[in-house]
């Protein structure tokens, strides 16, 4: 079982819909990163977070760190929200990123 | 722009053979992140370099190796190559050697043949 698991694993919405990405995790960790990765390969920092809820434009990210559970929320989604998106926890104050294997959406016309 | 600039974008090259990828991180960041995205395996960290020193190490084959130069630039060298090594290869910086916002550069997509 992989430390950090991901649901949906594929998703498809259409245009002003409301999107949640799931990353569950089975260690204890001191940070959690939600990351873009867009067609062309390249990877945007969206959040993060150690605890609570963090909000930028449409993008919502919040985290249970009790039930090791965090969330990605996408509000009035739009086709260039369609990308990879990846969740990746940190844990003490160690360097090392485990990554979760990625959520890929895609959002319609 | 996340300000980290990995050089080159795309490299092709031949089994056995060397090559070096290059990391400028952003302005004031002292360490440097290096992650592999392979097709199999996904993203994977590589190494970190804190302001010229290494601080730790992920899944990284003896056949790679890094640094990080005073002018905190870093490079990644991989010899030996293998097939199995074609992969995304990102670079990261932060300002911190511990948890902290990481900024990605556009990485390297390095095709060994």
């Amino acid at each position: 079982k992989n430390e950090v698991e991901q649901s949906p694993q594929n998703l498809t919405a259409q245009e002003g819909e409301f999107i949640t990405i799931n990353c569950s995790y089975s260690v204890g960790i001191s940070a959690l990163h939600w990351l873009q990765q867009h067609p062309g390969g390249g990877i945007v920092s969206l959040f993060m977070l150690s605890s609570g809820k963090k909000k930028h434009g449409r993008l919502i990210a919040t985290i249970n760190i009790q039930e090791k559970h965090s969330s990605l929320h996408i509000t009035a989604s739009h086709p260039r929200d369609s990308a990879v998106y990846i969740c990746a926890v940190r844990t003490g104050t160690a360097s090392k990123l485990t990554f979760g294997t990625g959520t890929r959406l895609q959002v319609t016309l | 722009d996340s300000g980290v600039t990995q050089t080159p974008k795309h490299l092709i090259t031949a089994t056995g053979q060397r090559v070096t990828l290059r990391c400028s991180p952003r302005s004031g960041d002292l360490s440097v992140y290096w992650y592999q995205q392979s097709l199999d395996q996904g993203l994977q960290f590589l190494i970190q370099y804190y302001n010229g020193e290494e601080r730790a190490k992920g899944n990284i084959l003896e056949r790679f190796s890094a640094q990080q130069f005073p002018d905190l630039h870093s490079e990644l060298n991989l010899s030996s190559l293998e097939l199995g090594d074609s992969a995304l290869y990102f670079c990261a910086s932060s300002v911190l050697t511990g948890p902290g916002e990481l900024f990605f550069g556009e990485g390297s997509r390095l095709t060994v043949l």
